[in-house]
Order: C-alpha cells, then structure tokens, then sequence
C-alpha cells in the first residue's frame, strides 16, 4: 500500500534549469497539494488541484505550475529554478469532498539550487 | 493579519509523563484543527481531526481541545514515551467555502527515558 509517491527524493539543479516534480496517490483520492517546507517557515501551500481538472494557487505560486495529469498524479514544474526554492517539497492528498479530510502526505522531495 | 502560533522551542520531558503542546491562532474562525506527527526526513502523518463545535477528542494516549473563545487548541500525550519524539503540527481550515488547511510551524517534542 504505497499511498502517496514522490519522485524523485533528491535533486540538485543548477540555476535556471527546469525540473518537474512528480506525485502519484493510489487511494482514489480527490484532492491533491504540492506544499515546500522551509527552516522556520513551516508547510506553506503552493497549488492545490480540488478535483480532476481543476488547479488553485495556494500561498506561494509565482515560479511554479502545475499539472493534474489524471485522479491520480499531480505534478509541480519549477520552469527556471533559483536558490529561493531551494526546499523540501511535499505532495499530499486528501479524499472525499470537504477540505476537513485528513491530508496523506508522501516523504518529500530535497530539491537544492545552486 | 492570520496567524497560527506554536512554540518554537522543544519540549523536552520524561518517559511516563504528559506533554501538552499549544496552537495559539489569531484572526481565524477555524471549523477544523488537525494535527499532525512529522518525522525527520518524513511526511507529515494525520493524527486527530476536532470540529469547532467540539470540546475534546481522544484517541488512546492522544487527547486534543479546542477553544474557539481562547483560540486555542491543546494536545496531550499521556503517559509519553521515547517512541512519541517528533515534531507536532497543528493546521486550520476556516469555515467559507473551500478552504485550504493552513499549518503552524510545529513544536518538536523530545522524550527521554
């Protein structure tokens, strides 16, 4: 029971580069949400997709897109990366169609940028 | 302006006893609380839901309540154990429409034996 995957653990980009971070759940869920963790800063949400469809901004969008690819994957795209996203990047999703659900979060992603 | 407060330095305290942790919050009208576990080098993982309308929630050694008139919620472990050192993250979400949770910074949580 994998729940939600992230991919992949560990990357370091140059700055600049672009780099699409994947996220895959496999418990039929509707929502999905990409959120960075930063030293002090705590889990601040970047997109979120409510349904199949659909994406929102959160509160930290500028410099990243997303793409709800189908019920089960949501990806977040940094098209030119800068040191300021360097994070660790989280993808979460929560079933049925109230936003109380309880969020299944994945292990994360260490992106650094040099 | 919107403000979720947890305490920022850890907790430390002794195998057997009960921690409580804090999530002070300002200018929010939560319906929910959540809170949840994280460990290093992992995701963050559910542990209770409280609705506005509540007092109280358990879960055996978990206890969490909920003040809309202090704004506040707290979270006790019973009879810790190393096992419970982690991190703790309390998160709102306010009662319009479709709202997004909004987390605290958390409060690690450190037990000894």
């Amino acid at each position: 029971n994998a729940g939600v995957t992230q991919t992949p653990k560990f990357q370091v980009l140059k700055t600049g580069q672009s780099m699409t971070l994947q996220c895959a759940q496999d418990m039929n869920h509707n929502s999905m949400y990409w959120y960075r963790q930063d030293p002090g800063m705590g889990l601040r949400l970047i997109y979120y997709s409510a349904s199949e469809g659909t994406t929102d901004k959160g509160e930290v969008p500028n410099g990243y897109n997303v793409s709800r690819l189908n019920k089960r994957e949501f990806s977040l795209r940094l098209e030119s990366a800068a040191p300021s996203q360097t994070s660790v990047y989280f993808c979460a999703s929560s079933g049925g169609d109230r936003p109380s659900q309880p969020q299944h979060f994945g292990d994360g992603t260490r992106l650094s940028i040099l | 302006s919107q403000k979720i407060e947890q305490n920022s330095e850890a907790l430390n305290i002794q195998e057997g006893k009960t921690a409580t942790l804090t999530c002070n919050y300002t200018n929010y009208s939560p319906a929910y609380l959540q809170w949840y576990r994280q460990d290093p080098g992992r995701g963050p993982v559910f542990l209770l839901l409280i609705r506005e309308n509540e007092k109280e929630k358990r879960k055996e050694r978990l206890k969490v309540t909920f003040d809309t008139t202090l704004k506040q919620s707290l979270f006790h472990i019973t009879a810790s154990q190393p096992a419970d050192s982690a991190t703790y993250l309390c998160a709102l979400i306010s009662g319009s429409g479709y709202s997004t949770l909004t987390f605290g910074k958390g409060t690690m949580l450190l037990v000894s034996p």
